[in-house]
């Protein structure tokens, strides 16, 4: 059965310091999507990063960056040079592409990132 | 700004009553999908449509009804209306009906009493 699983429920830093979200997933499709989104504490749900299962590259974007490892079911997301306006709950998210599955998303339970100035 | 326009932003409301959620997604986008936040389940899918119909469900109570119309809006029906139904209530739209990045609706917190 499709899951995911974020197991820091908080993480509190002082700015400037680089943070490592884990996320790891349960999936029996072999082309499956993940995605991270960030909630603030406005609430809104903010997309941050879509991968496909066929690619493993890491990818940076600015200040953030997302290590993608089949191998161990991961897909970790890394500020670096945290700053007070990162602070927000961040959710991975996963789409499977099997029969019937649509596009949902399932979430894991988020991580609550506090950056203290 | 995601483009999607969800109303009312806030909404509260009686045990037993029954609620309309609306959705607009971005433009272009045919498929419309309804998760429920809350703090003992966290972000669940209830349901999706595409260009109209019905395309994937989730764990959506029977209570709880959906439809997409023609001009790709979509309600949201919440009926018999219990304290637990309490949430935060997002739409997100996407291109196609899957393998497409969904952007999320700012969200309808309804607060039963």
């Amino acid at each position: 059965a499709q899951k995911v699983t974020q197991a820091q429920t908080e993480i509190s830093v002082v700015e400037k310091e680089d943070v490592t979200l884990d996320c790891v997933y349960e999936t029996r499709d072999t082309t499956y999507y993940l995605f991270w989104y960030k909630q603030p504490p406005s609430g809104e749900l903010v997309f941050l990063i879509r991968r496909n299962s066929f690619d493993e590259q890491n990818e940076i974007s600015g200040r953030y960056s997302w290590n993608f490892q089949k191998s161990t079911s991961s897909f970790n997301f890394t500020i670096t040079a945290s700053q007070v306006v990162d602070s927000a709950v961040y959710f991975c998210a996963l789409s499977e592409t099997g029969y019937n599955q649509g596009g949902k998303l399932i979430f894991g339970q988020g991580t609550e990132l506090s950056v203290k100035p | 700004d995601s483009g999607v326009t969800q109303t009312p932003k806030h909404l509260i409301t009686a045990t037993g009553q029954r609620v309309t959620l609306r959705c607009s997604p971005r433009s272009g986008d045919l498929s419309v999908y309804w998760y429920q936040q809350s703090l003992d389940q966290g972000l669940q899918f209830l349901i999706q449509y595409y260009n109209g119909e019905e395309r994937a469900k989730g764990n959506i109570l029977e209570r709880f009804s959906a439809q997409q119309f023609p001009d790709l809006h979509s309600e949201l029906n919440l009926s018999s209306l219990e304290l637990g139904d309490s949430a935060l209530y997002f739409c997100a739209s996407s291109l196609n009906y899957r393998e497409e990045t969904q952007y999320f609706g700012p969200g309808t917190r309804l607060l039963v009493l």
